[in-house]
């Protein structure tokens, strides 16, 4: 099965930084990499995804990357705010999206 | 609000007892998923339906673990004789096709 590994596992930046997580997969049938928030007591929230067919996508301060060849994706915020501070997944799934494997997470904290 | 929403939000029981939890979709959403998270970790995933049929759950836990989903609209997940290490938060997420997946705010499961 897929397996999706997530670096650092937790991150402090000061407000304005720019901060980056990376995810690296195992199997060259996933095609589909969501990012998701998580701040306490909540769900995960998705933030941005993007598809294998395209290299990069951008939402505002958010971006991420794709590199298929190197099987690594990236998450990219650029001038970090305090409410940014949250726990942040990668996840990958195939097209069929019949079982997405998550990331173990990365414990953002942007300083004031 | 139209999200997912998940009940009860918090569920304490004495150990062998079992449990149900609820999840209600977005409702023109098709496919939902339960998830299991554990401290420290990403969500784990355990089983989807599309409409009413089961497709995939060759990752629930163990027998003890089952889900419905009767009518193609909420599901419920049942814990039979829960142990200790069943101590978790429980996610439910839905999605229209492929498409990104929306989570509800879990379900908080402790075994005393």
């Amino acid at each position: 099965g897929e397996n999706v590994e997530q670096h650092p596992s937790t991150l402090s930046v000061q407000e304005g930084d720019s901060a980056v997580i990376k995810c690296t997969y195992s199997d060259s049938a996933s095609n589909y990499f969501p990012w998701y928030k998580q701040e306490l007591g909540k769900g995960p929230q998705l933030i941005i995804d993007i598809r294998s067919n395209v290299g990069e996508k951008k939402d505002q301060r958010i971006a991420v990357t794709l590199n298929k060849t190197a099987k690594h994706f990236s998450l990219h915020i650029t001038e970090t705010q305090p409410e940014d501070s949250a726990v942040y997944f990668c996840a990958a799934s195939t097209n069929t999206g019949n079982q997405f494997y998550f990331g173990t997470g990365t414990s953002l904290t942007v300083i004031p | 609000d139209t999200g997912v929403s998940q009940d009860p939000r918090h569920k304490i029981t004495k150990r062998g007892q079992n449990v149900t939890f609820r999840c209600d979709p977005i409702s023109e959403h098709n496919r939902l998923y339960w998830y299991r998270q554990t401290l420290g970790q990403g969500p784990e995933f355990l089983t989807y339906f599309q409409n009413e049929a089961q497709l995939e759950k060759s990752r629930l836990l163990s027998d003890r673990f089952s889900a419905e989903r009767p009518k193609g609209s909420f599901s419920t997940l049942e814990i039979q004789r829960t142990e200790q290490g069943d101590s978790a938060m429980y996610l439910c997420a839905s999605s229209l096709g492929s498409m990104a997946q929306h989570f509800g705010d879990g379900t908080r499961l402790s075994i005393l």
